[in-house]
């Protein structure tokens, strides 16, 4: 089956960096998205890796090692607006986009 | 620009009920897909459209029909609703391509009682 693995919630502190992993077993792979998603609201692109490496965006970067099935979005320089859900999603060989259930982030002053 | 709105964004339906939900986007994009979200689970996709005449099953379609006369309206509908199928839905588009972002609308809690 296709599965996406990821925290159900991390606190961080504001300024601090966090780290959000993410791992995933699809059939097939056409690319990773990171999404973030605010309380009550709709998720939001953040990034998209579908080569292996680092792709950096401002505060936030994305990594993607496709040989070990994993990516990580980092985000550094916390700020309370970075207080959201963050949703990990593989596009497989149906070109459909699976999704993990989302990390909490809970930043704190 | 508006981008992607959905209607209602709310709704309390009674089980056995038929009801649907309004999706309208104004980007002219191909794709359009419609998700339901809930707590402790990924978004998950319940029917898409990759251009206007067109439209495919997702991984929970059952209970759900989609039609896409035009590029802009997707509507979704539930011919008889069960509790099972009180969720938060997402409507989504995309450009052309299967690797562009998708964005999402406001979305529409539906409760069944």
């Amino acid at each position: 089956g296709q599965n996406i693995d990821q925290p159900t919630e991390m606190t961080a502190t504001e300024g601090a960096i966090v780290q959000i992993n993410c791992t995933y077993q699809t059939s097939g792979f056409n690319g990773l998205f990171w999404y973030q998603q605010h309380a009550g609201e709709a998720p939001t692109f953040l990034s998209y890796n579908v080569l292996d490496g680092l792709e950096e965006k401002g505060r936030f970067s994305s990594f993607l090692s496709r040989s070990k099935g994993y990516s990580y979005l980092l985000l550094k320089e916390l700020q309370m607006k970075d207080s959201a859900s963050y949703l990990c999603a593989v596009m497989d060989s149906n070109y459909q986009l699976i999704w993990g259930a989302g990390t909490k982030l809970i930043i704190k002053p | 620009t508006a981008g992607i709105t959905q209607a209602p964004t709310s709704q309390i339906l009674a089980a056995g009920r038929s009801m649907t939900l309004r999706c309208t986007q104004d980007m002219r994009h191909n794709a359009m897909y419609w998700y339901r979200q809930d707590l402790g689970l990924g978004l998950r996709l319940i029917h898409y459209s990759n251009t206007a005449g067109t439209t495919g099953k997702g991984e929970v379609p059952d209970g759900y029909s989609v039609s896409r006369a035009n590029t802009d309206d997707f509507p979704l509908t539930l011919a008889s609703a069960v509790p099972s199928q009180t969720s938060v839905y997402f409507c989504a588009s995309s450009d052309s391509g299967a690797l562009a972002e998708q964005f999402f609308g406001p979305g529409t809690r539906l409760t069944v009682l």
